[in-house]
């Protein structure tokens, strides 16, 4: 199996793009979470799917970010417009179940916002 | 107060050293524990599941007090190649179902 494949692993964009991140979970799981993570604040949870519906996005810091699961096999996390607090390694991890196994997480996508 | 707390370290040992990782918890609810260790510029992986009557893989040993709201992480004969970050991990289920919450980790240095 290939792992959590996200994409891309490096951006960088100017204040006030959209910025958008792809996550391809791990075939057959069926829970998906979205991280952030900075020096400060070290790693926070952002929104969590199972099969493919939100389930908690009390994470999600305002309205600028959004989360999408069209299917089992792809979802998008979407900032816009981007700031420059927005910079941080932000991962994708999967698992296949909600809380009793281990999450798989992705390389991440380290996003600089300028 | 935070959901995992942890020493941030950093610990810097020698080679052939026995370390340990403590790590507190706040919602006694909890049921699942866990280490994940991050090197530098890389994603969390999972070192080791926490179980109540505590559990040893090879070098590694991870302990969990219930009453106590503690997890531990010994390793014994240090390598180089054990210098990273451990996350203390957290599940929780007394609110969400399936959260997971990371402690911000301790970093670990051994050195030749």
């Amino acid at each position: 199996d290939a792992g959590v494949i996200q994409s891309p692993r490096h951006e960088v964009t100017e204040m006030g793009q959209e910025v958008t991140l792809r996550c391809k979970p791990i075939s057959g799981h069926n829970s998906l979470f979205w991280y952030r993570q900075t020096m400060m604040r070290g790693l926070e949870l952002l929104i969590y799917f199972n099969n493919n519906v939100p389930i908690d996005d009390s994470g999600m810091p305002e309205d600028r970010f959004s989360a999408k699961m069209p299917n089992a096999s792809f979802s998008t996390l979407k900032i816009q417009p981007s700031e420059p607090r927005d910079s941080a390694v932000y991962f994708c991890a999967s698992s296949p179940r909600r809380d009793l196994y281990g999450y798989t997480f992705g390389s991440g996508t380290r996003l600089t916002v300028v | 107060r935070k959901e995992v707390e942890q020493d941030p370290g950093p610990f810097n040992v020698p080679e052939g050293a026995t370390v340990a990782f403590n790590c507190t918890y706040s919602n006694s609810a909890s049921q699942s524990f866990f280490w994940y260790r991050q090197d530098c510029r890389k994603e969390p992986k999972l070192l080791m599941s926490v179980y109540s009557s505590g559990n040893e893989d090879g070098r590694f040993t991870a302990q969990l007090n219930r009453a106590s709201q503690y997890i531990s992480l010994l390793i014994r004969d240090s390598k180089l190649s054990d210098s990273a970050t451990y996350l203390c991990v957290v599940n929780d289920r007394g609110s969400t179902l399936g959260r997971l919450y990371f402690g911000r980790g301790t970093q670990l240095t051994v050195w030749p």
